[in-house]
């Protein structure tokens, strides 16, 4: 079974730029979630994504945005990028709420923002 | 909210035990889960426990006691292998949201 992918694997931007981030859940999970993993410090929640739509978001400004696809695939835009955006960002699955417990996670996409 | 405490680093030598605990106040609790995370990699699942007590697994051990916001993560038989971060998240039961400690870093020494 074929786990969760993102992409690109590396990305670097200048400030300013805008970004986006992929992500392809685990076939048959409908939730999708991101997570900001900045060095040295602890992953923070990013978003949440179940079955096409936004169902919570962690305390980021509004240039952290996304959406999710039909086939449950999501993708991460981040607008205006800045230097402290430069992080790991990793997009974990989930079956849905009423029926998962464990998210998988992804490798992550390294974004580095010059 | 939640607000999730877990030491930073720990020292073991192979073939030792080592406890990693976790402290967490929330507004609402729908389980623990902990998670291992090489260097440079992403985090993977290591147990997961929503009622109070132990649960046990392989060489890994969790335990939970709901009443006092704490867990456990024990880990057995240490090998050079286990050297990683150990990540302690809680998640809440009106959105589902996992919240994470900082992740407590283990050293394994010969």
């Amino acid at each position: 079974e074929a786990g969760v992918t993102q992409s690109p694997t590396h990305l670097i931007k200048t400030r300013g730029q805008q970004a986006t981030l992929r992500c392809s859940p685990i076939s048959g999970h409908t939730s999708v979630y991101w997570y900001q993993q900045a060095l040295g410090l602890g992953l923070q929640f990013l978003l949440w994504y179940d079955e096409g739509e936004e169902r919570n978001r962690g305390n980021f400004p509004p240039r952290f945005s996304g959406r999710q696809f039909p086939n449950y695939s999501s993708e991460l835009n981040v607008n205006a990028l800045e230097l402290e955006d430069s992080a790991l960002y990793l997009c974990a699955s989930s079956l849905n709420k009423r029926r998962g417990n464990e998210q998988f996670f992804g490798p992550g996409t390294r974004l580095t923002v010059l | 909210g939640q607000n999730i405490d877990q030491p930073t680093e720990m020292t073991a030598t192979e073939g030792a035990i080592v406890q990693i605990n976790c402290t967490y106040q929330t507004s609402g609790f729908n389980g623990l889960f902990w998670y291992q995370q090489h260097a440079g990699e992403a985090p993977t699942f290591l147990s997961y426990n929503v009622l109070d007590g132990l649960e046990e697994k392989g060489r890994f051990s969790s335990f939970l006691s709901r009443s006092k916001g704490y867990s456990y993560l024990l880990l057995k038989e240490l090998q050079m292998k286990d050297s990683a971060s150990y990540l302690c998240a809680v998640r809440d039961k009106n959105d589902y949201k996992l919240s994470f400690g900082a992740g407590t870093t283990v050293t394994v020494r010969a």
